[in-house]
């Protein structure tokens, strides 16, 4: 089975820079993903670390470390619009759309 | 262009009653997947079609089904309606190694 934990909440002030990590157990996966969600909204892909090591998107980067099954997004300058869920989610081995997502960390950025 | 769409967005219904939701990916997607996300949880997966074939079925029981049809829209029916349905269920078109999700129909069993 596979299964994803993270911190249920985090807090951070606008402009500043927040890391949500992520700490999985799985028996093999191809590849790790970043979903942000605001309320009442759907998911929405922000980042995908197939291989170890960083992976930048403007303001977005991710991380992966297979040997320390631990991942981490990584958000710089925030915007209060950056205010959400976010979710990490490991593909299977073989591909396919079967996510299985993480906990997720409800993000609360202040002024 | 237009997104993953999906009907209803809002639907109330009572236990034992049969639900049928339904979903078009982006133009050009030929995969799609079905999540339930219960309140405060991260979506769980429920179907994957590819080609009209399933390629996936996540850990739900047998009153859940789906279908593709060749323009590549989808439909999920759940039978016998429990108060534990109840949830957001979100229907996703691939592309590459993203998902892009709709917006979702929230279902309320009552």
């Amino acid at each position: 089975g596979q299964s994803l934990e993270q911190p249920s909440e985090v807090t951070a002030v606008e402009g500043a820079i927040v890391q949500i990590n992520c700490t999985y157990q799985t028996s093999g996966f191809y590849g790790l993903s970043w979903y942000q969600q605001h309320d009442g909204g759907a998911p929405t892909f922000l980042s995908y670390n197939a291989l170890d090591g960083l992976e930048e998107t403007g303001r977005f980067s991710s991380f992966l470390s297979r040997s320390d099954s631990y991942g981490y997004l990584l958000l710089q300058e925030l915007q209060m619009k950056d205010s959400a869920s976010y979710f990490c989610a490991v593909q299977p081995g073989g591909g396919g759309n079967k996510l299985t997502f993480g906990t997720g960390t409800q993000l609360k950025v202040e002024l | 262009d237009a997104g993953v769409t999906q009907s209803p967005t809002h639907l109330i219904k009572t236990r034992g009653q049969h639900v049928t939701l339904r979903c078009s990916p982006i133009s050009g997607h030929k995969s799609v997947s079905w999540y339930q996300q219960v309140l405060g949880q991260g979506p769980q997966f429920i179907f994957q079609y590819y080609e009209k074939e399933e390629r996936g079925r996540g850990n739900f029981p047998d009153r859940f089904s789906a279908r593709q049809f060749p323009n590549y829209s989808s439909e999920l029916n759940v039978n016998a309606l429990l108060l534990g349905d109840s949830a957001l269920y979100l229907c996703a078109s691939s592309f590459v190694d993203a998902l892009f999700f709709g917006s979702g129909t929230q279902l309320s069993v009552l």
